[in-house]
Order: structure tokens, then C-alpha cells, then sequence
């Protein structure tokens, strides 16, 4: 059965500094995995996927994840954070081919000037 | 130009109430969903059609009866509705036929029972 555990549900960086969001999952096949954003009162919008080519995937708006599968992470990054980058973040895994998506319990993301 | 939407946007009714939340993509996508996030955002995958047949059919009071009239739509009805029901209902649409498997997802529907 697949699982997916976000360290954090809160998360506060300055402007400019690091942005690291931490994902674990738990999957019995090589998963698919993914990363979602969610601004408030908006939908889901994807950011990057994993899915078994290349480990260090980058995605939108300047974030990237690299997939460790020996640590059974996908965490998120970005360099330089931007005020505009204040939302709630989703990690998502799916382990067949039906689309069944297990998300995290997500992590809020605030940036302080 | 909206690839996936969802009407309406926002949705309040009584308890005991039927009510129905309407979804389109224009993706082509052969696979549509539907998803419950609640007042602490978690979500959860309610239902599932791939090319009009139900494929994902989590553990949902019958209460709740999806339709895919065709691959493009996917509608939720909801019968005798409770306080429980209150939440952001999210429709999301796939490509499974083409391996790739992200999903797309509406604005969501916020229903609120009083």
C-alpha cells in the first residue's frame, strides 16, 4: 500500500533563503511521484513529476525534487524564495496505472520579508 | 480556455438537501476524478471514471453518486445532505492512456450545510 509523509505542516523562510519542503512515501512498486501547490482558495496546480527517468526533476515557478530511492524521499527545494511562493504544498504518490493519487497532509509555506 | 471546470464555485444548502456539482475538462483527457478536502486540507480521492467507467471507488457513503455522461464530464450528486458533507470538492482529469498520469485539477466547489 502507498503512503506519503510531509514532515512540516508549517514552514517559515525569509525571503531569499531556502525553501526545503520534506517528502517520504511508502510504496511496494517503483512509484510515480509528484509535487502540487495550492494558492488560497485556488486548485491544485502541478509542479513536478517523477516518474522513473531522470532523479533530479525540475518543475516551475524555479523548484526542482530529486527522487532518493534509498532514502524514500522526493523532497522540494528552491534556491531563493519569493513572497509569491507563500502557499500549501502537496506531495502526492501513485503506485499503478489507474491514477490513484495518495497525497500528504501538505505543508504550509509563509515567507516573511 | 479553462482546462478543467467546475461549477458552481460555491454551493450552500440545508441539511437533507440533494445537491449536484458539475465538471468538464477540455483536455482529451480519458480519465476523470473526484476528491473531498477538508477543513484541514487533507485529501482524499472519492472517485474515479476512466472512458466512462468507474475505476476508483473509495469507501464514500452512497450518498454520494458520481455520472460520466461522457470522457469530457464527470458530475457528483449528493442525496440528503449531512453537516459532514461541508467541504471543498475537487474534480481532476488524467491521461492514463498515455502513461504520463498527472493529473489536472478544477477550482473546486466549497459546499457548506447549515
Amino acid at each position: 500500500a502507498q503512503s506519503v509523509t510531509q514532515l512540516g505542516s508549517h514552514v517559515s523562510v525569509s525571503e531569499g533563503a531556502l525553501v526545503l519542503l520534506r517528502c517520504n512515501y511508502s510504496s511496494s512498486v517503483p512509484p510515480y511521484l509528484f509535487w502540487y501547490v495550492q494558492y488560497p482558495n485556488q486548485g491544485l496546480q502541478l509542479l513536478l513529476k517523477y516518474t522513473s527517468a531522470a532523479t533530479l526533476v525540475k518543475g516551475i515557478n524555479g523548484f526542482e525534487a530529486e527522487f532518493k530511492k534509498s532514502e524514500t524521499s522526493f523532497h522540494l527545494t528552491k534556491p531563493s524564495a519569493h513572497m509569491s511562493d507563500a502557499a500549501e504544498y502537496f506531495c502526492a504518490v501513485s503506485e499503478n496505472s489507474w491514477g490513484k493519487f495518495q497525497f500528504g497532509a501538505g505543508t504550509q509555506v509563509v515567507v516573511t520579508p | 480556455d479553462t482546462a478543467v471546470s467546475q461549477t458552481p464555485k460555491y454551493l450552500v444548502t440545508q441539511m437533507g438537501n440533494d445537491k449536484s456539482i458539475k465538471c468538464e475538462q477540455n483536455l482529451g483527457h480519458d480519465t476523470m476524478y473526484w476528491y473531498k478536502q477538508d477543513s484541514k486540507k487533507f485529501l482524499k480521492i472519492m472517485f474515479s471514471y476512466n472512458n466512462k467507467e468507474l475505476i476508483i471507488n473509495e469507501t464514500v457513503p452512497n450518498r454520494f453518486s458520481p455520472k460520466s455522461p461522457d470522457k469530457a464530464h464527470l458530475n457528483l450528486h449528493i442525496n440528503s445532505l449531512e453537516l459532514g458533507d461541508s467541504a471543498v470538492y475537487f474534480c481532476a482529469s488524467s491521461r492514463l492512456a498515455g502513461g504520463s498520469y498527472e493529473q489536472y485539477f478544477g477550482p473546486g466547489t466549497r459546499l457548506t450545510v447549515t
